[in-house]
């Protein structure tokens, strides 16, 4: 069945960087874009920003600009977010989400279950 | 502040219709289809609507949503208890070039 495995709990200090991971299974890896979503304790979801696994092109929400990149493994694939200069702001489960669009549509039908990245002193 | 905007909770007897709104602009429900997520209590989110009003093999009809220029609701009948759950409206918006979320509504079953 299609699925994503994500990475497990990571604990850092503010100004670290993190390195999430995101596998998928059961369907073609580069057929569908890659979406990052993040969602602190209690808050809603924050979309971050997508990327295309057979292109390698990726969109960032202007809030993530200069400290995000996705990136990719094709030949393992696995999707990649590295989130640097890490502050407290940004203790959340972190999900990765196949995305499927085009000219007026664009949704995520598949999510992995979530990575906690806690960021601490 | 979220993009879309929707309210925090909301709340039904078992057997109830409920209803919950979605608000945008011409930027993103305006021009766009809109898309509905379901979390349940620690579990990641689930597509429950997409493309305005498709759903996803296995979610049931009881289930719907209607759109009208910038804003759409979700209408959930025969309310249940295993409806009792966060759900989020999102859609692409033009302006913004990405994916732009509510803030999500907490679904409470009496």
């Amino acid at each position: 069945q299609v699925q994503l495995v994500q990475s497990g709990a990571e604990v850092k200090k503010p100004g670290a960087s993190v390195k999430v991971s995101c596998k998928a299974s059961g369907y073609t890896f580069t057929s569908y874009d890659i979406n990052w979503v993040r969602q602190a304790t209690g808050q809603g979801l924050e979309w971050m920003g997508w990327m295309n696994p057979n292109s390698g092109n990726t969109g960032y929400a202007q809030k993530f600009q200069g400290r995000v990149t996705m990136t990719k493994n094709a030949s393992i694939s696995t999707a990649y977010m590295e989130l640097t200069s890490l502050r407290s702001e940004d203790t959340a489960v972190y999900y990765c989400a196949r995305g499927i669009g085009g000219s007026y549509y664009y949704y995520m039908d598949v999510w992995g279950k979530g990575t906690t990245v806690a960021v601490s002193s | 502040q979220s993009v879309l905007t929707q309210p925090p909770s909301a709340s039904g007897t078992p057997g109830q219709r409920v209803t919950i709104s979605c608000s945008g602009n011409s930027s993103n429900i305006g021009s766009n289809t809109v898309n509905w997520y379901q979390q349940l209590p620690r579990t990641a989110p689930k597509l429950l609507i997409y493309s305005d009003n498709q759903r996803p093999s296995g979610v049931p009809d009881r289930f719907s949503v209607s759109k009208s220029g910038t804003s759409a609701s979700l209408a959930i009948s025969g309310l249940q208890s295993e409806d009792e759950a966060d759900y989020y409206c999102a859609a692409w918006d033009d302006s913004m070039n990405g994916v732009v979320f509510g803030g999500g509504t907490k679904l409470t079953v009496l």
